[in-house]
């Protein structure tokens, strides 16, 4: 148990609708990573946060969107779904900014999303 | 990013050593090079880093050439557990945050 909870673990929607992922980070964790994993693609980055604020941003669409509270929990929204959405989204933490020397990040269970 | 490039599958037999290449030609002096692994319906998990000395913690040990162009990941005595997906993955100390994960080795462990 890496100490990061993603909720809802399945979700299966469909094309055109708006699902939230949410993410607990572990205990006194700044940092939030999202992660989209699909069979053709990998794992790809799609957006960090620091404390409430924006960091990093990678292959992130417009139609996503995310943000992370005061109380350092995430939510990824995903609006305007397309059958290519489907994957697993990955939310990752780690205790500080620079993850270069401590080297490690820790990834929740995913989130499965299905758009039928 | 730097580009790492990794064998898309490998085997090994259970209770015997395995070493994971990974080449990086093209690594610059300040590049981390990390491991992480995934499980079958796991997230992501850290396995080790390092920088330019060999490293070893609980997990495994990472054996880095002196020009660094190469590292292999060293699990000493495999297990049916360690079957998973074994990513090398370079982060330069100036660069952004993100951790770019390639196609990684698709570790069986044959028992």
């Amino acid at each position: 148990d890496s100490g990061v909870t993603q909720t809802p673990k399945h979700l299966i929607t469909a094309t055109g609708q708006r699902v939230t992922l949410r993410c607990s980070p572990r205990s006194g964790d700044l940092s939030v990573y999202w992660y989209q994993q699909s069979l053709d693609q990998g794992l790809q980055f799609l957006i960090q946060y620091y404390n409430g604020e924006e960091r990093a941003k990678g292959n992130i669409l417009e139609r996503f969107s995310a943000q992370q509270f005061p109380d350092l929990h995430s939510e990824l929204n995903l609006s305007s779904l397309e059958l290519g959405d489907s994957a697993l989204y990955f939310c990752a933490s780690s205790p500080v900014y620079r993850i270069t020397n401590t080297g490690e990040l820790f990834f929740g269970e995913g989130s499965r999303l299905t758009v039928l | 990013d730097a580009k790492t490039t990794q064998p898309n599958s490998m085997e090994s037999n259970e209770e015997e050593p395995v070493h994971l290449p990974c080449n990086h030609s093209t690594i610059s002096g300040t590049d981390y090079i990390h491991w992480y692994r995934q499980l079958p319906s796991q997230g992501p998990e850290y396995v080790i880093h390092g920088l330019t000395s060999n490293v070893n913690n609980r997990m495994a040990s990472l054996a880095i050439a002196e020009d660094r162009k190469s590292s292999t990941l060293i699990l000493h005595r495999a297990t049916l557990r360690d079957a998973a997906v074994y990513y090398c993955i370079l982060q330069s100390n100036f660069g952004n945050e993100k951790l770019t994960f390639g196609t990684g080795t698709r570790l069986t462990i044959i028992p």
